[in-house]
């Protein structure tokens, strides 16, 4: 079947510092991967998504590069803000004509002044 | 556009009590999704609908039911409520298919969290 594995959290860095939180997967067939986003009491939204081997995704400075050699997803960002405390999930998608995400545990991201 | 509303915030049930969950889109969307998020776990999915009068199982749809009556609504039934059931419920919506490499966005309501004492 298909699954993610997140790097366990909780995550805590101090502003400037610079972020990787890892991402494995697997998956039956040729999996889309993302990442999603969810601040405090709010929902999940799109941070950035990849959708074949090789490809980049980015968007406010986060990173990940699909790796399918290692099957993974890592997110990066080189100096991360305050404001990026939240909630981080990888997912992937399998095949064509199916939206439905598996997602995994999510890792929690609190950055100190 | 108000994207995906949820209704209600939260609420506190009783074991054996009935609730539905209310999710309302104003985009049109086709696709439509309840999510469950348990503490230190992914979001698993529930139910989905792929439009009006189509509704199907996700990984852990017992305990709930959904219907799908207009484009905009899919409300989340849970009959009779269990500890097991508490837990952060999301609903999202998605466009049609977006082709074999491209990707829509979901679109995720701001959740209601639900305990059952």
């Amino acid at each position: 079947g298909n699954s993610v594995t997140q790097m366990e959290g909780p995550v805590t860095l101090s502003e400037e510092a610079f972020l990787t939180i890892n991402c494995t997967y697997t998956a039956t067939g040729y999996p889309s991967l993302f990442w999603y986003v969810q601040y405090p009491g709010e929902g999940l939204q799109l941070l950035l998504k990849a959708t074949k081997a090789d490809d980049k995704g980015s968007n406010k400075g986060f990173e990940a590069t699909y790796r399918k050699e290692t099957t993974s997803f890592h997110l990066e960002k080189g100096s991360v803000q305050v404001s990026d405390s939240a909630v981080y999930f990888c997912a992937l998608r399998v095949g064509f004509g199916n939206e439905k995400l598996t997602f995994g545990t999510g890792t929690r991201l609190t950055i100190i002044p | 556009n108000a994207g995906v509303t949820q209704t209600p915030k939260f609420r506190i049930l009783k074991i054996g009590q009935s609730m539905t969950l209310q999710c309302t889109q104003d985009m049109n969307h086709n696709y439509m999704y309840w999510y469950r998020q348990d503490p230190g776990m992914g979001l698993k999915l529930i139910y989905y609908s792929v439009g009006a009068g189509i509704t199907d199982k996700g990984e852990v749809p017992n305990g709930y039911n959904v219907s799908r009556s207009t484009t905009e609504d899919f409300p989340l039934r849970l009959e009779l409520a269990a500890p097991s059931q508490t837990s952060v419920y999301f609903c999202a919506s998605t466009p049609r298919l977006a082709g074999s490499f491209g990707y829509n966005e979901q679109f995720f309501g701001p959740g209601t969290r639900l305990t059952v004492l």
